[in-house]
C-alpha cells in the first residue's frame, strides 16, 4: 500500500504571508510527483508534474521542489492572495507496470488565505 | 479545446439500484482515468482505460466496472449500489501518444456527485 501524506491538513495565512506544505511519498520506485489545486465547485487544476530529484518547478508566485532520495516535495506559495485558497493534492506514480493511469493521491492541505 | 466533460453532474439513486456515468475526454486524449473521493479517504483511483482496453485497477469491489469506447468516451458502471458509495466520482484523461505509460499531466473533469439513499 503506497502512503502519500500531506501536512499541515489546513492552514490559515493572512493575504501577504508567504507559506508552504509538504508532501511525503515512498522514496523507492519513484516514477513522478504531480501536484493538484482544487478549488471548491471545480475540478482539480494540474499545477506541476515533477519527475527528477532537484527539479524544481515555478509558475507564477507558486513553485515546488522535489527531493526523491528522501521522499519529499514542498510547495511554497510567495505572498498568498484570497484567490489561493483552495486544497493542494500532491499525487503520486510508482515506476512500473501496473502504474499507468494510476495516481495515489494524499489527503491535501486545505489553505485559507484572508483579506 | 473543451475539458473534460462529465454527465450527470449530479445523481440520487436508492440502494440496490445500478448507475452508469459518462465522461468524455479532452479531443485527442486516449487515456482516460476514474476517481473516487469520498470525505474520509480522499481520491481514490478506480481503473484506467486507453485504446477500449484496462490497463489498471484500484482495489475496488468487482461492482464497479468500466468500458471505453473507440472514440475515447468512457463509461463507469455501480450495480447494486451501497450506501458507502455515495461519493464524487472524477473521471481525468490525457494524451498518452504512445500508448505507453509517459509522465502526462492528468486533466480532470468536474465530477459526477452520486447519493445514494
Amino acid at each position: 500500500i503506497l502512503n502519500v501524506e500531506q501536512s499541515p491538513q489546513s492552514l490559515h495565512v493572512q493575504e501577504g504571508d508567504s507559506t508552504n506544505f509538504t508532501c511525503s511519498f515512498p522514496s523507492s520506485n519513484f516514477y513522478a510527483l504531480h501536484w493538484y489545486r482544487w478549488e471548491t465547485a471545480k475540478s482539480p487544476e494540474a499545477l506541476f508534474v515533477m519527475t527528477l530529484n532537484g527539479d524544481e518547478k515555478k509558475k507564477g508566485r507558486i513553485s515546488a521542489t522535489l527531493n526523491t532520495k528522501e521522499g519529499y516535495s514542498y510547495l511554497y506559495i510567495k505572498g498568498s492572495q484570497p484567490e489561493d485558497s483552495a486544497t493542494y493534492l500532491c499525487a503520486f506514480i510508482r515506476a512500473g507496470g501496473t502504474s499507468y493511469g494510476k495516481l495515489t493521491f494524499g489527503q491535501g492541505t486545505i489553505l485559507t488565505v484572508h483579506p | 479545446k473543451a475539458g473534460v466533460t462529465q454527465t450527470p453532474r449530479y445523481l440520487i439513486k436508492t440502494r440496490g439500484q445500478q448507475v452508469t456515468l459518462s465522461c468524455s475526454p479532452i479531443s485527442g486524449h486516449r487515456s482516460v482515468s476514474w476517481y473516487q473521493q469520498t470525505p474520509g479517504q480522499g481520491l481514490q483511483f478506480l481503473f484506467e482505460y486507453f485504446s477500449e482496453t484496462q490497463r489498471n485497477k484500484g482495489n475496488f469491489p468487482g461492482r464497479f466496472s468500466g468500458r471505453q469506447f473507440s472514440n475515447s468516451r468512457s463509461e463507469m458502471n455501480v450495480s447494486t449500489l451501497e450506501l458507502g458509495d455515495s461519493a464524487l466520482y472524477l473521471c481525468a484523461s490525457s494524451l498518452d501518444p504512445s500508448g505507453g505509460w509517459v509522465i502526462e499531466t492528468q486533466y480532470f473533469g468536474p465530477g459526477t456527485r452520486l447519493l445514494v439513499l
